[in-house]
């Protein structure tokens, strides 16, 4: 496989529920995003990891915990969502982590619907 | 308050003819434009990017205009065609500023055959 992929490609879970989504990139990029995208918003940044640190972290509350074991995996760890939270939540990369200047690949997403 | 805007939620135009989608800034500290394109059930591609030390850049059918006194860019697509339908995104970075790209909410672009 090549690119950004993510899993699931969809997401129904309660409120209570614990769950995960997965990154992965195949471009050998060193740098990995969270995006979340709710209706009718724009794109807004959560996190960025860059050598596996995270480097930026835009003020997400902690019921959204991200893990980047490698530089090829990113995590994003879910727990007590609320229903405000449903969204699409994209992923992307980029050779460097050196800035926004780099292109980020972005991968499909994961829609997620917190009931 | 958004920092970037595309105040056209969407557009319709006929194949052949030419699309321009429009970005408005208030940031005048931005220092560099790119457009994304999405089309559905997939991420967010990069298109073309400008810097805000230029005031165009072209690449194939696509243009970007940046007229930084009015803090507004746009991307023109010459000639349209069919497949250019799609969901279109500005995103503004500025130096000094993290990883951070800011992105407008994404214009929807339909070119009818």
């Amino acid at each position: 496989e090549t690119g950004v992929t993510q899993t699931p490609r969809h997401l129904v879970m309660g409120m209570t529920n614990k769950k995960s989504l997965k990154c992965e990139q195949h471009l050998g990029h060193n740098a990995m995003y969270w995006y979340k995208q709710s209706a009718k918003k724009p794109l807004e940044l959560m996190f960025v990891y860059s050598l596996e640190e995270r480097v930026e972290n835009n003020s997400v509350p902690s019921r959204f915990s991200p893990e980047c074991p490698n530089s090829s995996h990113l995590f994003l760890h879910l727990h007590t969502l609320q229903p405000e939270d449903s969204a699409l939540y994209l992923c992307a990369s980029s050779q460097e982590g050196g800035g926004a200047r780099e292109t980020q690949y972005f991968g499909p997403g994961t829609r997620l619907l917190v009931l | 308050d958004q920092q970037v805007k595309q105040n056209s939620p969407s557009l319709s135009v006929q194949e052949g003819r030419i699309s321009i989608l429009n970005c408005d800034y208030t940031n005048s500290m931005f220092d560099y434009f790119l457009w994304y394109k999405k089309y559905p059930a997939e991420g967010p591609t990069f298109l073309i990017s400008i810097s805000s030390i230029k005031d165009k850049n072209e690449d194939g059918r696509f243009t970007v205009f940046l007229n930084k006194s009015a803090k507004h860019l746009s991307l023109h697509i010459v000639p349209s065609q069919p497949g250019d339908s799609a969901v279109y995104f500005c995103a503004a970075y500025r130096n000094n500023a993290g990883n951070m790209l800011t992105f407008g909410g994404g214009t929807r672009l339909m070119v009818k055959p």
